[in-house]
């Protein structure tokens, strides 16, 4: 079974700073690598995937990740926080098997911009 | 192209009631899947429906339940209400054709049980 690890549920970086958002994931197949970004009372918005094309994944807003076989990790990265960037992340896995449209998400981190 | 729309987007409900929650999936999308949300056990999988069959299933008891139509439209339903059921339900829509997972969310629907 996939899994994925969130390590810290709260992040402050200052505004301007580089954001560093960490994801390990576990998983017996090749996975599939999804962050998604949730604004207060909104659904999920997906910012980047990785599908096994390219390991550095560049998404919306300035955000890229890169997926690291070796270490297990898919952490997410900004080299410049904005205030509007406020909000909580999730990390996601999928097998990728045909029809298993199931996503396991991650316990979320809340970032805080300090202006 | 429209998104994903939720029905209702808040409610309110007492224990033991039940309620039902609508689905509208992106024009085109075959597969809708349902997700619970709180704020001590994050994101968890619900059932995934596809061209009116339940495919997928998490590890919820049988007081909720789902269905598609023919249209794609999506209900679940919450039967028995307990106060943990109060939850933010997430759905999301996908072609269901693909296997990269990638999913389209709505706005949820937030369920307060009193």
């Amino acid at each position: 079974a996939q899994s994925v690890t969130q390590l810290g549920s709260h992040v402050s970086v200052s505004e301007g700073a580089l954001v560093l958002l960490r994801c390990n994931y576990s998983s017996s197949v090749p996975p599939y690598l999804f962050w998604y970004v949730q604004y207060p009372n909104q659904g999920l918005q997906l910012l980047l995937k990785y599908t096994s094309a390219a390991t550095l994944v560049k998404g919306i807003n300035g955000f890229e990740a890169e997926f690291k076989k070796s270490e297990t990790s898919f952490h997410l990265t900004k080299p410049s926080a904005h205030m509007s960037d406020a909000a909580e992340y999730f990390c996601a896995v999928s097998d990728g098997n045909f029809g298993n449209e199931k996503l396991t998400f991650g316990t979320g981190t809340r970032l805080t911009i300090i202006p | 192209k429209a998104g994903v729309t939720q029905t209702p987007r808040y409610l309110i409900k007492t224990r033991g009631q039940q309620v039902t929650l609508s689905c509208s999936p992106i024009s085109g999308h075959r597969s809708v899947s349902w997700y619970q949300q709180t704020p001590g056990q994050g994101l968890q999988f619900l059932f995934e429906y596809f061209s009116e069959t339940q495919r997928n299933k998490g590890n919820f008891p049988g007081r909720f339940s789902g269905r598609q139509f023919s249209n794609s439209r999506s209900e679940m339903n919450v039967s028995t209400l307990e106060l943990g059921d109060s939850a933010l339900y997430l759905c999301a829509s996908s072609s269901g054709t693909s296997n990269t997972g990638e999913l389209f969310f709505g706005e949820g629907s937030r369920l307060t049980v009193l």
